[in-house]
């Protein structure tokens, strides 16, 4: 079946605290991004990749990295969370960047304390 | 990318249509109409998109206006499981980045 697959589903943690959160596609796929959700604000784009070894900043980048060292896995880094980043995440996946449809992962909800 | 207009909620009864509006007035020649879903906090669902021929899959139709400023999402017959927040988004297939900029959307609730 084709996914996105994010984990954990659910993390509590301490500021400070580095923390990573993975997502792994099965399909193939080129491009790969992390978003962010919170209320009043909708979803907002952290950072992207178009390629192995190839990422950029989105909308909200300050305090998160990535890294894209194979084709199926962008984890999203947090080196020294803070309660500001307390949010619900989503990875997303699609062929290119220029393909139509877009998987989403099915979330990852963050509260740091 | 321009912006879209949702009003903020609709309802419908199971089993009828359910026809979600969209205005994008200051939509450009080479930028698309997208809708996707999502599902009480769930990932967002890829429903359907077009530029501007109608477009029909097996979730969905999407009606374009000519003049493209403004679309319909139909869905034919509604059910429970079609409750969700409805994000019109209008994108180009231009520039480096493929990103999505979601909205508030329109909360559908089916209503049995």
């Amino acid at each position: 079946e084709a996914q996105v697959t994010q984990n954990p589903r659910y993390l509590i943690t301490v500021t400070g605290k580095k923390l990573t959160v993975t997502c792994s596609q099965n399909m193939n796929h080129e491009y790969m991004s992390w978003y962010r959700q919170d209320p009043g604000l909708g979803l907002r784009q952290i950072y992207y990749s178009m390629n192995v070894e190839v990422t950029d900043k989105g909308d909200v980048p300050e305090g998160y990295k990535v890294s894209r060292k194979e084709k199926r896995n962008f984890p999203l880094i947090l080196e020294s969370p803070s309660p500001n980043q307390t949010s619900l995440y989503f990875c997303a996946s699609s062929l290119g960047r220029m393909n139509t449809e877009a998987f989403f992962g099915q979330g990852t909800r963050l509260t740091v304390v | 990318d321009a912006k879209t207009t949702q009003p903020p909620s609709m309802d419908c009864a199971e089993g009828r249509a359910a026809n979600l509006p969209c205005n994008h007035s200051t939509i450009s020649g080479n930028e698309y109409v997208y809708w996707y879903r999502q599902i009480h906090s769930q990932g967002p669902q890829y429903i359907i998109h077009g530029l501007k021929n109608n477009e029909t899959n097996e979730m969905a139709s999407l009606i374009i206006t000519e003049d493209r400023k403004s679309s319909t999402l139909i869905l034919p017959h509604a059910t429970l499981r079609d409750t969700a927040v409805y994000y019109c988004i209008v994108r180009s297939h231009t520039g480096a980045n493929s990103k999505l900029t979601f909205g508030k959307g329109i909360t559908l609730s089916v209503r049995p």
